[in-house]
């Protein structure tokens, strides 16, 4: 079956560090990627998406490209900030046996101190 | 600005009683995804309903749990009997067409002592 494996965390940077979380995924076809972020007592929000190979996802600095021939989808950020400290999961969503399973990876928190 | 609803937003309850947990998704999405989520499992997706049909409820343990959707504007998860083991925050997603993106509530955190 599809899968989806994120670096574990957590991520401890200084306020104004580059991040980079790195994802790498299995699947069987042609699947869409995606980040969500979850921020404490909240649910999973849509950080970014791209839907086919070499597509960039950004969204408030967060960049991601989808790499077919490595299967990656790494996030980086060129500076964070203490406001972005939150879980992020890495996701696909491919078409098995007539339906879109959605597949997320198990999060890796980020933490940014000032 | 269009959101999934999610009651009760924590839940205490003992061993052995019914927990029915309620999502409202969001208005014209034809998706409805219900996940749980621990320290030690991580996200896990527990049933998927396609215009309120169940296309997937693989990850669910049939003999206590049990999802349905009764109307397009409610989908529930309910636990019976229900065990420690199932302390958890359970996740109701929504998404306007398949494969698209989710629109996940807030949560239900359930503790059952």
């Amino acid at each position: 079956g599809d899968s989806v494996t994120q670096m574990e965390g957590p991520v401890t940077l200084s306020e104004e560090a580059f991040l980079t979380i790195n994802c790498t995924y299995t699947a069987t076809g042609y699947p869409s990627l995606f980040w969500y972020v979850q921020y404490p007592g909240e649910g999973l929000q849509l950080l970014l998406k791209a839907t086919k190979a070499d597509d960039k996802g950004s969204n408030k600095g967060f960049e991601a490209t989808y790499r077919k021939e490595t299967t990656s989808f790494h996030l980086e950020k060129g500076s964070v900030q203490v406001s972005d400290s939150a879980v992020y999961f890495c996701a696909l969503s491919d078409l098995t046996g007539g339906s879109y399973i959605p597949t997320f990876g198990r999060g890796t928190s980020l933490i940014v101190h000032p | 600005d269009a959101r999934v609803t999610q009651t009760p937003r924590h839940k205490v309850t003992e061993m052995g009683q019914e927990v029915t947990m309620r999502c409202q998704p969001i208005l014209g999405h034809n998706t409805v995804f219900w996940y749980r989520q621990t320290m030690m499992q991580g996200l896990e997706l527990l049933a998927y309903f396609r215009n309120r049909a169940p296309l997937d409820d693989s990850g669910m343990p049939k003999d206590r749990f049990s999802a349905e959707m009764p109307d397009a504007t409610l989908a529930t998860l309910k636990i019976q009997p229900s065990e420690p083991r199932d302390s958890a925050v359970y996740f109701c997603a929504s998404a306007p067409w398949e494969g698209n993106i989710q629109y996940f509530g807030a949560g239900t955190r359930l503790s059952v002592l």
